[in-house]
């Protein structure tokens, strides 16, 4: 079984700065999907990031961007010119190569506070 | 376009009653998930659904929760009898489906409080 994990329960970062969010995973997989979610307060999820696991190259998504290192298992996000609205969980999640849309298996995620 | 709708967006029931919660995914999305959202947890899967069978319910604690999903639409979870351990969020996601990557998008979530 997959499992996703997140290791900094809480974050904070002033407004403007870069921030990085940790995320390993485990999996026997050799492809497969990664992904960041933000989840604001009291309100739905979102998709901020998507990673394929046979490309090499990091995807990036405006102020958005993500280190992927497959060896490691190591799936980041930095978040560049940190914004008010950026404050929210964010969590990391996995998805098996998509047969019919497999599940998402997601991690316990991290507070992220973008302070003024 | 409309999004995941959700309804009751929170709900506050006595241990031991029964409680529903309805969700209608985008329009044309052929697949649908339950996910259950506990505090300071991510998601985890309850129940998929391929049009209007589940073909993912293995997380599914049958003793007292149900899912139904007619005419492979909106769908209903419920819960007889609630526990107060079953106070949490529940999520319902839609996609398109098909053998490729289609994006999850999710609804609002009804936020359950067992007393």
């Amino acid at each position: 079984a997959q499992t996703v994990t997140q290791s900094q329960p809480e974050m904070s970062v002033q407004e403007a700065e870069t921030v990085t969010l940790s995320c390993t995973y485990d999996t026997s997989e050799n492809n497969y999907y990664l992904f960041w979610y933000k989840q604001p307060p009291s309100r739905q999820m979102i998709l901020v990031i998507r990673q394929e696991a046979y490309k090499q190259q990091n995807a990036t998504e405006n102020r958005f961007s993500v280190n992927f290192q497959k060896a490691a298992k190591s799936f980041s996000l930095k978040i560049s010119d940190s914004q008010l609205g950026d404050t929210a969980m964010y969590f990391c999640a996995f998805m098996k190569p998509p047969s019919g849309n497999t599940p998402l298996v997601f991690g316990k995620g991290t507070r992220l506070s973008v302070i003024a | 376009e409309a999004g995941v709708v959700q309804s009751p967006r929170y709900k506050i029931i006595e241990k031991k009653q029964p409680v529903a919660f309805w969700c209608n995914p985008i329009s044309g999305h052929n697949t649908l998930y339950w996910y259950l959202q506990n505090l300071g947890q991510g998601p985890e899967l309850l129940i998929r659904y391929e049009n209007e069978e589940a073909v993912d319910d293995s997380q599914l604690p049958k003793d007292r929760f149900s899912a139904e999903r007619l005419k492979g639409v909106d769908s209903t979870l419920k819960i007889q009898p609630a526990e107060l351990g079953d106070s949490a969020v529940y999520l319902c996601a839609s996609s398109l489906g098909g053998p490729s990557y289609n994006e999850q998008f999710f609804g609002p979530g009804t936020r359950l409080t067992v007393l």
